[in-house]
């Protein structure tokens, strides 16, 4: 089955600054990568997601970016806030299949 | 929409008892998954339903737990007897099948077995 490996565990930033969170996978076969944000006492939410036929894609501040031959693919937020304070976690599947198979999570702390 | 609904938001419960957590799924939402989530495992899927039917229970940790969807708008996950090793939070997601805007998930349950 799919593994999805995530670093790092926790990130730290200066308000203002980039981070940059980073998925491996291990089944070729995927090509939809949602991310989601987990704030305190909340469910994830879904924050931006990409399929395989495209590298990039953009919302605002967060971008993803994915490398098919590679396989993986990365979450960047720029000119960070401290309301982007959360836990993060990337995942994965293909197509007929429903499950999504999530990382283990990164806990990023904007410091003011 | 209001979104996936569980009930209850936590529950304290005595070893040996009986749980059961509730679920609401996104009205039109035709799967519907279950998760466990902890801080030693990260988040754990425990089963899924398609359409009411369950397609994938390998997640569900032992005999203890039982997952049914009697009707496209509720499900219920039942601990039976709990102990304290299930302490975590469980959280509901529905989606639309073959949609690509992921899950929906809900708020979760506290669950906290003494």
């Amino acid at each position: 089955g799919e593994n999805v490996e995530q670093h790092p565990s926790t990130l730290s930033v200066q308000e203002g600054d980039s981070a940059v969170i980073k998925c491996t996978y291990s089944d070729s076969a995927s090509n939809y990568f949602p991310w989601y944000k987990q704030e305190l006492g909340k469910g994830p939410q879904l924050i931006i997601d990409i399929r395989s036929n495209v590298g990039e894609k953009k919302d605002q501040r967060i971008a993803v970016t994915l490398n098919k031959t590679a396989k993986h693919f990365s979450l960047h937020i720029t000119e960070t806030q401290p309301e982007d304070s959360a836990v993060y976690f990337c995942a994965a599947r293909y197509d007929g299949n429903e499950k999504l198979t999530f990382g283990t999570g990164t806990r990023l702390t904007i410091i003011p | 929409d209001a979104g996936v609904i569980q009930s209850p938001r936590h529950e304290v419960t005595e070893m040996g008892q009986e749980v059961t957590l509730r679920c609401k799924p996104i009205s039109g939402h035709n799967s519907l998954f279950w998760y466990r989530q902890t801080m030693m495992r990260g988040l754990e899927l425990l089963i899924y339903f398609n359409n009411n039917v369950p397609i994938d229970d390998s997640g569900m940790p032992e005999d203890r737990f039982s997952a049914k969807m009697p009707n496209a708008s509720f499900s219920t996950l039942k601990i039976q007897p709990s102990e304290p090793r299930d302490s975590a939070v469980y959280f509901c997601a529905s989606s639309l099948e073959h949609r690509d805007y992921g899950y929906t998930f809900g708020s979760g349950t506290r669950l906290t077995v003494v």
